[in-house]
């Protein structure tokens, strides 16, 4: 198993573009989860899904819209990138529970 | 607001002692309570949970205690090793273990220096 991935490790983008932060899980896990972690400020959640076709907001989903076609796949887009979504994302998964919440490695996103 | 608060940025301990990591919560809705350790350029890792229901919970080396009237818990890691060297988040859900508890409310993290 590969476990939960996250693509692309780096990114830079320039204000207004928008990009795509993809993640894929390959454990079966029904829920799946974004974070931003900000220097100074822990882990926030954006947006979080419980299955396919279920997406709901989390503590700061302004700026980011999520999908979930499958349930291996949870991409986060940024439609129109702001210097304040610069931050480190990190997508999770779980079967049942956050004490099986495992986590990708991260994207590293520099919006200029 | 900060719901969870982790009020050391960081903590150094001699490599064989015990590292005592703290946490404080103020939602009183909060129902489940985890720690997570994290390396530089990796993932967070699950390292220990404990429910409401109990005080105490262990797992080899590392035991977390809830005080649920302080709001307080703490992680200790006895004896600490090199390799314990890390962030360690705590973080909180307002749902029991298997019931919603993937909606996590992280403390900003210390960071443990683990000195041979």
């Amino acid at each position: 198993n590969a476990g939960v991935t996250q693509t692309p490790k780096f990114q830079v983008l320039k204000t207004g573009q928008s990009m795509t932060l993809q993640c894929a899980q390959d454990m079966n896990h029904e829920y799946m989860s974004w974070y931003r972690q900000d220097p100074g400020m822990g882990l926030r959640l954006i947006h979080y899904s419980v299955g396919a076709g279920i997406t709901d907001q989390g503590e700061v989903p302004n700026g980011y819209n999520v999908s979930r076609s499958t349930t291996e796949d949870f991409p986060l887009r940024l439609l129109s990138a702001a210097p304040s979504q610069t931050s480190v994302y990190f997508c999770a998964s779980s079967l049942t529970g956050a004490d099986t919440q495992y986590f990708g490695p991260g994207t590293r996103l520099t919006v200029l | 607001d900060q719901q969870v608060k982790q009020n050391s940025p960081s903590l150094s301990v001699q490599e064989g002692r015990i590292s005592i990591l703290n946490c404080d919560y103020t939602n009183s809705m909060f129902d489940y309570f985890l720690w997570y350790k994290k390396y530089p350029a990796e993932g967070p890792t699950f390292l220990i949970s404990i429910s409401s229901i109990k005080d105490k919970n262990e797992d080899g080396r590392f035991t977390v205690f809830l005080n649920k009237s302080a709001k307080h818990l703490s992680l200790h890691i006895v004896p600490s090793q090199p390799g314990d060297s890390a962030v360690y988040f705590c973080a909180a859900s307002p749902h029991p273990a298997g019931a919603g508890s993937y909606q996590l409310t992280f403390g900003k993290g210390t960071k443990l220096s683990v000195i041979p």
